[in-house]
């Protein structure tokens, strides 16, 4: 099952303006992470952002979290082309030990950037 | 390697066959990560391993599913007796942590078409 959905499912905006997306989580997590999918090819770790933390930029990415809401937003600025692709949150539950139940993935925002 | 490597890159398979798998982590990592991603939806969890030790196999969908990893490096996912429902893509993940959570690197997946 997935615990982290994202919103909204499906982004298309114009080349050089701001990217939003959204995630909602159910459990306690230790950290939440943000992977970027190119059409048919690997996952690709964007940022990491811990439990008490509230706010993160790598770049041109910027992730919030908010834990007493359970959501997370990962901004991308000054869009670009080459960011066509789907985005995942993925959360480390705070009861797992180990690496126990893996990462939970959502199930993506499929963002287009028109040029 | 300087990668993770995944092969074979593409498998098609009658049903009732059996699939094997392969999975080559980045040298250093001691924990390795198996998923499953069916299109359009993001990745599930399948199992781990922390070097050879296999603490959790939860994830995986049926006892026709299991994975190796003898040496600590090198694993394996083997689907018995395959069944349309397992076509999907199976992405290998690998990472520093250990006992713990953090980056996960993948490779570019195996795409499993059962007939």
């Amino acid at each position: 099952s997935q615990q982290g959905e994202e919103d909204p499912q499906a982004l298309s905006i114009q080349e050089g303006e701001n990217a939003t997306m959204n995630c909602s989580y159910k459990t306690s997590i230790n950290n939440l992470q943000w992977y970027r999918q190119n059409s048919g090819r690997g996952l690709v770790h964007l940022i990491l952002i811990r439990s008490n933390e509230r706010e993160k930029h790598s770049g041109r990415l910027r992730v919030t979290l908010d834990t007493s809401k359970k959501s997370s937003s990962l901004l991308i600025t000054a869009s670009r082309a080459a960011d066509t692709a789907s985005y995942f949150c993925a959360t480390d539950a705070a009861n797992s030990g180990g690496g126990a139940d893996g990462l939970t993935f959502g199930k993506g925002t499929h963002l287009i950037i028109q040029p | 390697g300087a990668g993770v490597s995944q092969s074979p890159r593409y498998k098609v398979t009658k049903r009732g066959q059996d699939v094997t798998l392969r999975c080559d982590p980045i040298s250093s990592h001691a924990t390795l990560y198996w998923y499953q991603q069916a299109l359009g939806q993001g990745p599930e969890f399948l199992t781990y391993f922390n070097y050879e030790a296999q603490p959790d196999k939860s994830g995986l969908p049926s006892d026709r599913f299991s994975a190796e990893r003898p040496e600590g490096s090198i694993s394996t996912l083997t689907i018995q007796r395959t069944e349309q429902r397992d076509s999907a893509m199976y992405r290998c993940a690998s990472s520093t942590v250990a006992g713990g959570f953090g980056e996960l690197f993948f490779g570019e997946g195996s795409r499993l078409t059962v007939l």
